[in-house]
């Protein structure tokens, strides 16, 4: 167990859809990254906050957004859902900016109908 | 563009041989190379980290070589268990200083006893 959280574990949904993924990162981190996991594409960097705030991005749609809370909890927003989106999505955290080991949570795993 | 290989095809073993996987990269300077396990369905989980001035650096029955002229890194196993059949992923970092990974597609490792 590596103490990121991630919720739902399941989401089947739509095309044109809206959804929103929820992660909790270790006690402490303070970085969250997002990441998109298809058979085709591997695993792909998507999203990092820090201590609220944007650090870096990936290859993000734009229709995916993110956000971090205060109490360091972050969601990752899906919306206008495609098919090609169905995929699981992973959240990592870290304890600080510059911190070099990931912990992942389980992920979420992402059906488009 | 940046490019992180690794081979595609499953690596068939016996238990008790050495399992060596390959990562190369092009068009990279990393600070360091990071290895990482996943199982089927789940996130990946941290292995080990070398750091460009290091050649090679070893966990109980992993090894890991960091060769970054010829821009290539090898992760063994010794004493293979079917345990450790799994899919291996290398990991560089984008960004020093915020560490943002790019991941490779992975190699699934098959220990049979």
């Amino acid at each position: 167990d590596s103490g990121v959280t991630q919720t739902p574990k399941h989401l089947i949904t739509a095309t044109g859809q809206r959804v929103t993924l929820r992660c909790s990162p270790r006690s402490g981190d303070l970085s969250v990254y997002w990441y998109q996991q298809s058979l085709d594409q591997g695993l792909q960097f998507l999203i990092q906050y820090y201590n609220g705030e944007e650090r870096a991005k990936g290859n993000i749609l734009e229709r995916f957004s993110a956000q971090q809370f205060p109490d360091l909890h972050s969601e990752l927003n899906l919306s206008s859902l495609e098919l090609g989106d169905s995929a699981l999505y992973f959240c990592a955290s870290s304890p600080r900016r510059g911190a070099e080991t990931q912990y992942f949570g389980p992920g979420t795993r992402l059906l488009v109908l | 563009s940046q490019k992180i290989e690794q081979n595609s095809e499953a690596l068939n073993i016996q238990e008790g041989k050495t399992a060596t996987l390959t990562c190369n990269y092009t068009n990279y300077s990393p600070a360091y190379l990071q290895w990482y396990r996943q199982d089927p369905g789940r996130g990946p989980v941290f292995l080990l980290l070398i750091r460009e001035n290091e050649k090679e650096k070893r966990k109980e029955r992993l090894k890991v070589t960091f060769d970054t002229t010829l821009k290539q890194s090898l992760f063994h196993i010794t004493a293979s268990q079917p345990a450790d059949s799994a899919t291996y992923l290398c990991a560089l970092d984008l960004n020093s200083g915020y560490s943002t990974l790019t991941f490779g597609k992975g190699t699934m490792l098959l220990v049979s006893p």
